[in-house]
């Protein structure tokens, strides 16, 4: 079973809609947990943590859930801008480095 | 941005050549990765270094090998290239254990032809 496992989409969504990504991950042991942004031939940017109390920054907020071992990123009012593929990342056994999603999808038309 | 660099961007190779890949950082980050990143596949982490000359294996790492003589400077190596190979190399760099502000650089384009 995949480490993180998430919907790869693609999202349509117009301009304004709110969309939700989730993502599962497999290791209960994790400790940190991320939404990375990757645009097309570009690298991953971090875009926020995730805490257990949920979390937020601007139109996009974050939660987790660690007895269902779940991550989600809700976005709001979605911009054009927003169109990238979204990568769950989760830490791995040894804390070192990172499990990475394979990424969902999403196209903002306008 | 983050001071991280790579090179080359762009390679092209054949199989059975030997090839190295730098990642250059300005920022004295203590922890450097190395992650291809193929469709299908997601980004999997070959190597990381959590100091100079210290250096560990990753998830896949067969194939490869690594080297981190000085803090700002990580290099990948691939013995004898390989068609499979052929992906996007990202570096990474963090300050913390975990990657928690974790930067990557650009990436470097390698196809084994």
């Amino acid at each position: 079973r995949k480490e993180v496992e998430q919907d790869p989409g693609p999202f349509n969504v117009p301009e304004g809609a709110t969309v939700a990504f989730n993502c599962t991950y497999s290791n209960s042991a994790s400790q940190s947990f991320f939404w990375y942004r990757q645009d097309c031939r570009k690298e991953p940017k971090l875009l926020m943590s995730v805490y257990s109390s949920g979390n937020e920054d601007g139109r996009f907020t974050a939660q987790l859930n660690r007895a269902s071992q779940y991550i989600s990123l809700l976005i709001r009012d979605s911009k054009l801008s927003d169109s990238a593929t979204y990568l769950c990342v989760v830490t791995g056994d040894s804390g070192y480095a990172l499990n990475f999603g394979k990424g969902t999808s999403l196209l903002v038309t306008p | 941005d983050a001071g991280i660099t790579q090179s080359p961007r762009h390679k092209v190779t054949e199989t059975g050549t030997p090839v190295t890949l730098r990642c250059h950082q300005t920022e004295n980050h203590r922890y450097m990765y190395w992650y291809r990143q193929d469709p299908g596949h997601g980004l999997r982490l070959i190597h990381y270094s959590y100091g100079v000359k210290d250096t560990d294996k990753g998830e896949v790492s067969d194939g490869y090998s690594v080297s981190r003589s000085k803090t700002e400077d990580f290099l990948l190596t691939l013995e004898s290239a390989t068609s499979s190979q052929t992906s996007v190399y990202f570096c990474a760099i963090s300050e913390s254990r975990g990657q928690t502000t974790g930067y990557f650089g650009p990436g470097t384009r390698l196809t084994v032809t």
